[in-house]
């Protein structure tokens, strides 16, 4: 089945550091990746999406590119502020089989920016 | 437009107890999707409805759990008896169709606690 890995956190940066969160997926099909952040005490809300080996999807700074040879989708952002301060979520949609339709998570990255 | 709505923002109840959480997507939108998180971990796949029709319960937990989506629109989700073990975040998302792209739109959530 499909399977998403985040890199484990939590995480904890001084502003204007650099970010990365590594995300490696299996999918048996051409999935769509994601990347979704959680600000406390709201929602899910997309960030970021690639469709396909390649894409780039970018929004708000941050950065992913859908590497099929290293299948991830790792997420960075090259200037943090106190305001990115969120959990964020990599997951991965497949049509393929029995899996059509559903999204697959990762466990999430806590990440916590200090003024 | 308004988004995925989720009612109630938190419940607390007490093991053995009856909760039902409800679910209005966004209007157009045929795919309702259930999802849980639990103990800080992964966000996982509960069921999916297209339309009134369950395309896929493989992630309901037992059958303490029953979803509902009665003339397609909204969908609400009944835990009888509630266990402890239930306690988490449940989310609920919309897509309007399989496009290929596999975009869900997630509402708010759920927190529920069982004490």
């Amino acid at each position: 089945g499909n399977s998403v890995t985040q890199m484990e956190g939590p995480v904890t940066l001084s502003e204007e550091a650099f970010l990365t969160i590594n995300c490696t997926y299996t999918a048996t099909g051409y999935p769509s990746l994601f990347w979704y952040v959680q600000y406390p005490g709201e929602g899910l809300q997309l960030l970021l999406k690639a469709t396909k080996a390649d894409d780039k999807g970018s929004n708000k700074g941050f950065e992913a590119t859908y590497r099929k040879e290293t299948t991830s989708f790792h997420l960075e952002k090259g200037s943090v502020q106190v305001s990115d301060s969120a959990v964020y979520f990599c997951a991965l949609s497949d049509l393929s089989g029995t899996n059509a339709g559903k999204s697959t998570f990762g466990d999430g990255t806590t990440l916590t920016v200090k003024p | 437009e308004a988004g995925v709505t989720q009612f109630p923002s938190h419940s607390v109840i007490e093991k053995g107890q009856t909760v039902t959480l409800r679910c209005d997507p966004i209007s157009g939108h045929d795919n309702l999707y259930w999802y849980r998180r639990v103990m800080g971990k992964e966000i996982k796949f509960l069921l999916h409805f297209v339309k009134e029709s369950k395309q896929d319960e493989s992630g309901m937990p037992n059958n303490r759990f029953l979803a509902e989506r009665t003339g397609g629109t909204y969908s609400t989700l009944k835990v009888q008896p509630a266990e402890l073990e239930d306690s988490g975040v449940y989310f609920c998302a919309s897509s309007q169709h399989w496009t290929g792209k596999g975009e869900q739109y997630f509402g708010p959530g759920t927190r529920l606690t069982v004490t």
